[in-house]
């Protein structure tokens, strides 16, 4: 499997713009994870959803971000508008159902992060 | 609601030391517990995981970590450091009846050569 695939890797916007991040979780996974990372903030969990339902997204900052997840295999996490302090790295992660007995059971696989940067 | 407390935010260790990364929880039941290490501009990599049995476990790169039920704790401990290791460690807890997991803030591990 070629793991949680984020898209774009690199992405460089101007205040006010709308930004889209987009993550493919890896495929049987139900749970997938949105996490913002910043050096004051650390590690944060925006979001998540399991069986494509959002469950919390408490963590989410403000109405200016919105994420869906219209099918099993794909999620998009949207800024609009942009702002220079959204400046971070998302990461998307996903893990299979709750109910699996395998060794993978309860384990986060990350993609490979967005870096966005806000001018 | 849960929360993971990872006390050293920046360690400094010449090669060959030993590290001990602490890692403090607070919940009351069951848990499952991880450390996930981030090597420099790569994404978040499961280092060792915890969920029943033997409460000391070994992880990749021999790194290993014990858990403690009365301490609420799940330390990081490496006999011997090397250079590429490097990189930010975090550790996580879920409860296992949620797939939420709880980060701590991270602790970012710099080894001198």
């Amino acid at each position: 499997d070629a793991g949680v695939i984020q898209s774009p890797r690199h992405e460089v916007t101007e205040m006010g713009q709308e930004v889209t991040l987009r993550c493919k979780p890896i495929s049987g996974h139900n749970s997938l994870f949105w996490y913002r990372q910043t050096m004051m903030r650390g590690l944060e969990l925006l979001i998540y959803f399991n069986n494509n339902v959002p469950i919390d997204d408490s963590g989410m900052p403000e109405d200016r971000f919105s994420a869906k997840m219209p099918n099993a295999s794909f999620s998009t996490l949207k800024i609009q508008p942009s702002e220079p302090r959204d400046s971070a790295v998302y990461f998307c992660a996903s893990s299979l159902p709750k109910h699996y007995t395998g060794i993978d059971k309860n384990i986060q696989y990350f993609g490979a992060g967005t870096r966005l940067s806000v001018l | 609601a849960q929360s993971v407390s990872q006390h050293n935010h920046h360690v400094i260790l010449s090669e060959a030391a030993s590290l001990e990364l602490g890692c403090n929880y607070s919940y009351g039941g069951t848990v499952n517990l991880f450390w996930y290490v981030q090597y420099p501009g790569q994404h978040l990599q499961l280092l060792l995981k915890y969920f029943s049995g033997d409460p000391l476990v070994k992880g990749i790169k021999g790194f290993e970590a014990e858990f403690i039920k009365s301490k609420f704790s799940f330390n990081l401990r490496k006999p011997s450091v090397q250079w590429s290791d490097t990189a930010e460690y975090f550790c996580a807890v879920n409860d296992g009846n949620f797939n939420k997991f709880y980060f701590g803030s991270g602790t970012k591990l710099n080894v001198k050569p």
